[in-house]
């Protein structure tokens, strides 16, 4: 089956880091994406892993460990505006296919 | 970057009405397209994949009969939500594929602004 697990919500202030972690169980695997959402809005694409390691994308960086299942977004410097949701996902096996998705974990940072 | 449009981006309207829900690429193709359903506070649920010339695909509890899809040109996909119910209010959201990213990374997907359903 199919299984995206990344926590629900998490709360930080301004300025901080934060590290928001995804796990997943899917039948194939051809990359890992992280979204912001914001409430009411369509997802926006932030970073792509398809290699272990780590992606360095601004304030933004992804990892990726194939082996483990495992990715985390890294978050530094954190703004207001970040409070969003984070949605992790998991495309299969061949190019083209869909996403899934992650439930997403919402993010509120304070002052 | 792509732009994907979506229209309308909300639409209320009565029980058992049908309604149509346009998603086109602005300036690339896209072959394939794909149609997702988020519940308020729920991540993005595949409905189905919309692939240019042929028969949508869908995801396994998705009604073909009630949501239709039609992909007729190489920019345009439609999902008609037939005989609309209360319980299918929702955000509806396409993405579309970049046919000349073809064969390179990292093969985003373009995400339209979302329809919001409402069904009354």
């Amino acid at each position: 089956g199919q299984n995206i697990d990344q926590p629900t919500e998490m709360t930080a202030t301004e300025g901080a880091i934060v590290q928001i972690n995804c796990t997943y169980q899917t039948s194939g695997f051809n990359g890992l994406f992280w979204y912001q959402q914001h409430a009411g809005e369509a997802p926006t694409f932030l970073s792509y892993n398809v290699l272990d390691g780590l992606e360095e994308k601004g304030r933004f960086s992804s990892f990726l460990s194939r082996s483990k299942g495992y990715s985390y977004l890294l978050l530094k410097e954190l703004q207001m505006k970040d409070s969003a949701s984070y949605l992790c996902a998991v495309r299969g096996n061949q190019a083209g296919t869909a996403l899934i998705f992650g439930k997403g974990t919402t993010l509120s940072v304070s002052s | 970057g792509a732009v994907v449009s979506q229209h309308p981006s909300w639409v209320i309207c009565k029980s058992g009405t049908s309604v149509k829900i346009e998603c086109r690429s602005l300036d690339f193709q896209a072959t394939t397209m794909f149609w997702y359903r988020q519940f308020p506070k729920q991540s993005l649920m595949l409905m189905a994949t919309s692939n240019e010339g042929s028969k949508a695909t869908y995801e396994q509890g998705v009604e073909k009969d009630k949501f239709l899809i039609n992909h007729a040109s190489l920019t345009l996909s439609t999902l008609t939500v037939t005989s609309a119910h209360p319980e299918d209010s929702s955000f509806y959201i396409c993405s579309a594929r970049d046919l000349g990213l073809a064969g390179e990374a990292p093969y985003e997907q373009y995400f339209g602004p979302g329809t919001r359903l409402t069904v009354t």
